[in-house]
């Protein structure tokens, strides 16, 4: 059981956009702006699309945006393309003893 | 560009010490800056976060109290690299094990490749 909650899945058609939500509590998403995204290919590493709930790592594309309401969190994708499949998981600094919470991920299928 | 590049055994025996090293390279395990973590990933317990190490001055570590009582995150600043000891494994601690970098400014923006490891006798 994760401690951020986010759907199993998604689906979108090429062009559209899509959105995945990451719920927590008060201690983690909904305190704090130290949340992030990663998209994880099959076989490959997470890869930060996300971090301090908005914020884009230089080299990545502008289509991706994350925004906060209350405790839950939110990537968005607009103009999906089929290199966008992939799992994508939310995390969040808690102040409970682990300190870091991961979501369980969310697979993205571009339809 | 910062590269991680992790090894070890990818089979430990129950009850065994799981060890696995990350070499770094473009930037320094001594930086004011970054913290050095380890993170698995199973499909029964998700990404999981294990700890880290980090130097302000000092050194520090951080771990989540799941783990704290067996686990050891050591930085190596003659090898540039740091290391995970994980003691008194079970097939439960079976997973994909990656070390990963976090700026100040951000957070885990570079991985190394992973290590599937598989505890069993």
């Amino acid at each position: 059981q994760s401690a951020l909650t986010q759907p199993a899945s998604v689906s979108g058609s090429p062009g559209q956009s899509i959105t995945i939500s990451c719920t927590g509590t008060s201690s983690d998403v909904g305190g704090y702006n130290f949340v992030s995204w990663y998209q994880q290919h099959p076989g490959k590493a997470p890869k930060l699309m996300i971090h301090d709930v908005s914020n884009r790592p230089s080299g990545v594309s502008n289509r991706f945006s994350g925004s906060k309401s209350g405790n839950t969190a939110s990537l968005t994708i607009s103009g999906l393309q089929g290199e966008d499949e992939a799992d994508y998981y939310c995390s969040s600094y808690t102040t409970n003893s682990t300190l870091k919470v991961f979501g369980g991920g969310t697979k993205l299928t571009v339809l | 560009q910062v590269q991680l590049q992790q090894s070890g055994p990818g089979l430990v025996k129950p009850s065994q010490t799981l060890s696995l090293t990350c070499a770094i390279s473009g930037d320094s395990v001594s930086s004011n800056s970054a913290t050095w973590s380890w993170i698995r990933q199973s499909p029964s317990r998700g990404l999981e976060w294990l700890g880290r190490t980090y130097y302000r001055s000092r050194w520090y570590n951080d771990y989540p109290l799941s783990v704290k009582s067996r686990i050891i995150i050591t930085p190596d600043t003659s090898k540039n690299q740091f290391s995970l000891q994980l003691n008194s494994v079970t097939p439960e601690d079976t997973a994909v094990y990656y070390c990963a970098r976090a700026d100040d400014r951000s957070d885990f923006d570079y991985w190394g490749q992973g290590t599937l490891v598989t505890v069993s006798s």
